[in-house]
């Protein structure tokens, strides 16, 4: 697609529920990035997908974290027994490969925990 | 572990007014980028910078890096309404892999 594309674009959920997050970077794009940002914060790096390399976890908070990539294209975020703290927008980004300059972000998905 | 810092956080100036936002970062860093963010969207590109002494403008807003000292600038020229935004910096470290750290954050309102 011609942007990076995010979906819900809000979620609301009850504390304790598991929660997906899709994200679709542009095509041809084969890094991409999960960033949290929390209300009147900077963001966060959770985790990246550079092709088919082992992602890079290191920012993931807990291990009710977690993320997938099918390939070079679609990911998912999930979190798992949500927690209020986890209420915040979370961002995905992708660029044409791991470190190269134009980074394209998503509109991302606003997360409430209730 | 790299750090960003920016200041202020918070701005506020009266149009036709000028100032510089100031983005520090401390350690090592290919490059340097600037993201301007409206309230409730995501993240618009500015600038990137690539090397050090790179100076790069668009309309009222000049971006530069200076590497050896690891500070990078945000001037903003005679300031208008629409600047009004939350304006973050972010450094690609070296060795990072491409994932960026981000500033908190300048939030800035110009007002008339």
């Amino acid at each position: 697609g011609a942007g990076v594309s995010q979906s819900p674009s809000n979620k609301v959920t009850e504390k304790g529920k598991d929660v997906e997050l899709r994200c679709d970077p542009i095509s041809g794009h084969t890094a991409l990035y999960w960033y949290r940002q929390r209300l009147g914060q900077g963001l966060e790096f959770l985790i990246y997908f550079q092709g088919n390399s082992a992602p890079d976890k290191s920012g993931l908070p807990s291990d009710r974290f977690s993320a997938e990539r099918t390939g070079e294209s679609v990911s998912t975020l999930t979190i798992q027994r949500t927690q209020q703290e986890d209420s915040a927008v979370y961002l995905c980004a992708s660029s044409l490969s791991a470190g190269s300059s134009g980074y394209t972000f998503g509109s991302g998905t606003r997360l409430t925990v209730v | 572990e790299l750090k960003v810092e920016q200041n202020p956080l918070f701005l506020s100036m009266q149009e036709g007014k000028n100032y510089t936002i100031y983005c520090n970062y401390s350690t090592t860093s290919d490059r340097l980028y600037w993201y301007r963010q409206d309230p409730g969207k995501s993240l618009e590109s500015l600038f990137v910078l690539l090397s050090n002494g790179a100076v790069k403008q668009e309309g009222r807003l000049m971006a530069s890096l200076d590497t050896k000292a690891r500070l990078s600038t945000l001037h903003i020229t005679a300031a208008v309404h629409d600047l009004s935004a939350t304006y973050f910096c972010a450094v690609d470290g070296r060795g990072s892999q491409g994932n960026l750290i981000f500033g908190k954050g300048t939030k800035l309102s110009v007002k008339p």
